[in-house]
Parts: C-alpha cells; structure tokens; sequence
C-alpha cells in the first residue's frame, strides 16, 4: 500500500537554529499538508498546499515557517529559527483530489525536539 | 466545521466488538462523517467515511443515524492492535480542505 515517508524520525536542534523537515508525498497526490502533535495535545492544522502554493495556513504557521516542493517528489517544512514551543511531533500528509470524501495519507511523523 | 463530541475514553476485550459513538448535532446536509485513529506513536489513519448511508469496509462498519446527528464507527472483533485514539470529523463538502481534530476516544484493549 502506498505510504507518505517523513524524514527524519527524530531531530534533536539547538533554539535558534533552522530545520527542514522531509516528507515524500504519494506520487499520484495533488495536495500535501503539514500537521503537528504538542505531546499531550491534539493534532493541530499548520499548512494545505497545491499546485505549487500555500492554499490555506493556521494561525500557527507565521513567518518563521515556510513549505516547499523542490523537485515534485519531495515536499519539505522549514522552521527558521527554532523555539522551545515548536518541540513536537510534525506529520506530513497527501491527499489525492482534494475533495471532502477523500482519506488523508499520513506519514509517521517527525519528532522535532528543540534544546 | 460543525463539532463533535466523543467519549474521552473506552475499554473493550480482545475479540469483542466495540461500538465508538459520535455526536454531532449540529451537522449540516452537506458534511461527511469521517473516522480517523491514531496508534501509539503513529500519524493518523484514515479509517471510514460516510454521508448518510451506512458503510462497510476492511477495517470498520459505520452506522450513522437517521437524522445524521450521531454516528457509531464499529470494530466488529477487536485486538489489541485496535488500541488507538479515534477521532469523529466532519468535513463540508464545500469547506476547507484541513482536518480538524478533536481529542477523540482513547479505547483501550483488554486481552
């Protein structure tokens, strides 16, 4: 079966510092999003993008994050300059067309712990 | 969105079916129910989703109400590979493309 790959499983960074997240969508999916988990807490939205843009962010998602699809196979999240708060568990997720019926994919996750 | 509501937490046995409800009250004609769960230290999983017929598949029956305003997702024998969180979510058929989740139900899985 088909599978969202995020890497990698673990990041340890220093506060301050920059990250990029990977994650691989499914090949034949049109729309990627990135979600993250506060331990303890629920899965928040952060960002939905398609056809090489942002189509809808959360109020989380300010300016120190950004997203990207370098190569059309790779769909990574930037944090640029790292806080305490931004310790959590950060999902990648691909969906096919979209559309209110269809199943999210979702990858295992990053865990992102900041010193 | 609309909201849901779910138990905090269920316990069931191994090989027993489980019965997870959900309520939304306030849903609209034009939102689907889906089912999402999350094993321990795994993304979410896309588990069933629904509009106003009941629904079978590999892993799980929903069953949602006449009136569509609660919805029951089943496990029809449960194992412990079942131990998740399960979270209701309503998406409107013209609304934005995220998910929004709620805690969900933490059921729990007796051998």
């Amino acid at each position: 079966e088909p599978e969202v790959t995020q890497t990698p499983s673990h990041q340890v960074t220093q506060m301050g510092q920059e990250v990029i997240l990977r994650c691989v969508p499914i090949s034949n999916h049109l729309y990627f999003y990135w979600y993250r988990q506060i331990l303890g807490q629920k899965v928040e939205f952060l960002v939905s993008f398609y056809n090489n843009e942002i189509s809808e962010k959360s109020e989380i998602f300010d300016d120190q994050f950004s997203v990207e699809r370098p190569d059309g196979s790779n769909f990574t999240l930037k944090i640029r300059s790292t806080k305490l708060e931004d310790s959590a568990m950060y999902f990648c997720a691909s969906q096919q067309f979209g559309e209110s019926s269809d199943g999210y994919t979702f990858g295992s996750g990053t865990r992102l712990t900041v010193v | 969105d609309a909201k849901t509501t779910q138990p905090n937490s269920m316990e069931s046995n191994e090989e027993e079916p489980v019965h997870l409800p959900c309520n939304h009250s306030t849903i609209s004609g034009t939102d689907y129910i889906h089912w999402y769960r999350q094993l321990p230290s795994q993304g979410p999983e896309y588990v069933i989703h629904g509009l106003t017929s009941n629904v079978n598949n590999r892993m799980a029956s929903l069953a949602i109400a006449e009136d569509r305003k609660s919805s029951t997702l089943i496990l029809h024998r449960a194992t412990l590979r079942d131990a998740a969180v399960y979270y209701c979510i309503l998406r409107d058929i013209q609304g934005a493309q995220k998910l929004v989740f709620g805690q969900g139900t933490r059921l729990t899985i007796n051998p």
